[in-house]
């Protein structure tokens, strides 16, 4: 199975910048590293998504280090609606593109 | 577009009773995958399929069967229902094509059995 690691809870002041690390050093050369948000009981989000360079989009920004077996999530100025819980997925495309959700991390953002 | 829809959202079952959840995606998805997700933890991977007439296992199949025979419908079947299936399932699709693959999820349909 793909296995990531993260911390299973942290806190951010709200208008500060959240920043969420995982752990995925099975990551393979070709796979990318995925990042889906939870919002209470609905469905997961996805996020972002990087291969090897540092990518931004409307709601977040990745890093990657240079060895691929870590990144962290930056959510650059957390708003109360980014309380989640945050999952950092490495599929195994060799086994068919399965997706293995781990318990993530529950970002709570503090007033 | 819808992306993906799940019937029903809810449904209270007794044990034994057999049911079936539905799942639609108008995306035009090679992949599709149930997961279920139990109070207080992560998602796991049941069954998931790479297209039409092709379904594998995932973590946690026992108790469940799927079946593929169009690309925009994959049904989860619940055969003899067990309290230990109450969760929280949610379907999800991806284009399944190279390179990178973003999963989109249906609002999940939560299953209680007495």
């Amino acid at each position: 199975d793909a296995k990531t690691t993260q911390p299973p809870s942290m806190d951010c002041a709200e208008g500060r910048a959240a920043n969420l690390p995982c752990n995925h050093s099975t990551i393979s050369g070709n796979e990318y590293v995925y990042w889906y948000r939870q919002i209470h009981s609905q469905g997961p989000q996805y996020i972002i998504h990087g291969l090897k360079n540092n990518e931004t989009n409307e709601m977040a920004s990745l890093i990657i280090t240079e060895d691929r077996k870590s990144s962290t999530l930056i959510l650059p100025h957390a708003t109360l609606r980014d309380t989640a819980v945050y999952y950092c997925i490495d599929p195994k495309l060799n086994t068919g593109n399965q997706f293995y959700f781990g318990t993530g991390t529950s970002l709570t953002v503090i007033p | 577009n819808a992306g993906v829809t799940q019937t029903p959202k809810f449904r209270i079952l007794k044990i034994g009773q057999s049911m079936t959840l539905q799942c639609a995606q108008d995306m035009n998805h090679n992949y599709m995958y149930w997961y279920r997700q139990d109070p207080g933890m992560g998602l796991k991977l049941i069954y998931y399929s790479v297209g039409a007439g092709i379904t594998d296992k995932g973590e946690v199949p026992n108790g469940y069967n799927v079946s593929r025979s169009t690309t925009e419908d994959f049904p989860l079947r619940l055969e003899l229902a067990a309290p230990s299936q109450t969760s929280v399932y949610f379907c999800a699709s991806s284009g399944g094509r190279t390179g990178a693959n973003v999963l989109t999820f249906g609002a999940g349909s939560r299953l209680t059995v007495l």
